[in-house]
């Protein structure tokens, strides 16, 4: 079936440089998406989302793009820092459709002090 | 911050044992759902409830795994003969709608289950 998958699996930044997780989809009718944060031992949180019908959303030190016609997502985070050493999942979901929200593997960032 | 609750938080059994998890949502969601994390993957659906109906099990594991949402608030998940493979982290997510709301669901810590 459909599914979100990631690039890499793990990605290794100097605390203060700006980090880029990527995410594909591969289901075109998806039109939500969200970018949640998992830290170890905890649940996911919400980070940022974006709705089919922008190209980019930006937040505190974060911003998404999203890119339709390759159906990829990216997070990027500027100024990383130690608290930001998680693993971040992209998910997707069809408003209207199943509603139900689809999970990406996950990317390990660590940032090094 | 009104929170998800989930126990236990570690949870080690061995093979063939029966074990359950206990969720309570955010008081007032109606919807509440079920996902297995496998170590090293994203979260998968196990279940959906909506009230005390299950709306979605399609991806529940029916001859060993069993969920029930009696009076629409609390939920247990249990899993009766554990295997192996069934060690992984088991999280609840509760929403105040059916459909997805903006900022996705609020999720729990989880129950981390390790069959032996």
């Amino acid at each position: 079936g459909e599914s979100v998958g990631l690039h890499l699996p793990t990605l290794s930044v100097q605390e203060g440089d700006n980090s880029i997780i990527n995410c594909a989809y591969s289901n075109s009718a998806s039109d939500y998406f969200i970018w949640y944060k998992q830290e170890s031992g905890k649940g996911p949180q919400f980070i940022i989302d974006i709705r089919s019908n922008m190209d980019k959303r930006q937040g505190q030190r974060v911003t998404v793009l999203l890119n339709k016609t390759v159906k990829h997502l990216s997070l990027q985070i500027a100024a990383t820092q130690p608290g930001d050493s998680a693993v971040y999942f992209c998910a997707e979901t069809t408003q209207g459709g199943s509603e139900k929200l689809v999970f990406g593997k996950g990317t390990k960032l660590t940032v090094n002090p | 911050e009104a929170e998800v609750a989930q126990s236990p938080r570690y949870k080690i059994t061995e093979k063939s044992q029966a074990v359950a998890f206990w969720c309570d949502p955010i008081s007032g969601h109606a919807t509440l759902y079920w996902y297995r994390q496998i170590l090293g993957q994203g979260p998968e659906l196990l279940v959906q409830f909506q009230d005390e109906s299950v709306v979605d099990d399609s991806q529940l594991p029916k001859d060993r795994f069993s969920a029930e949402r009696l009076k629409g608030v609390d939920s247990t998940l249990k899993i009766q003969p554990a295997e192996l493979g069934d060690s992984a982290m088991y999280l609840c997510a509760s929403s105040a709608r059916l459909t997805v709301p903006p900022n996705g669901y609020t999720f729990g810590s989880g129950t981390r289950l390790t069959v032996v």
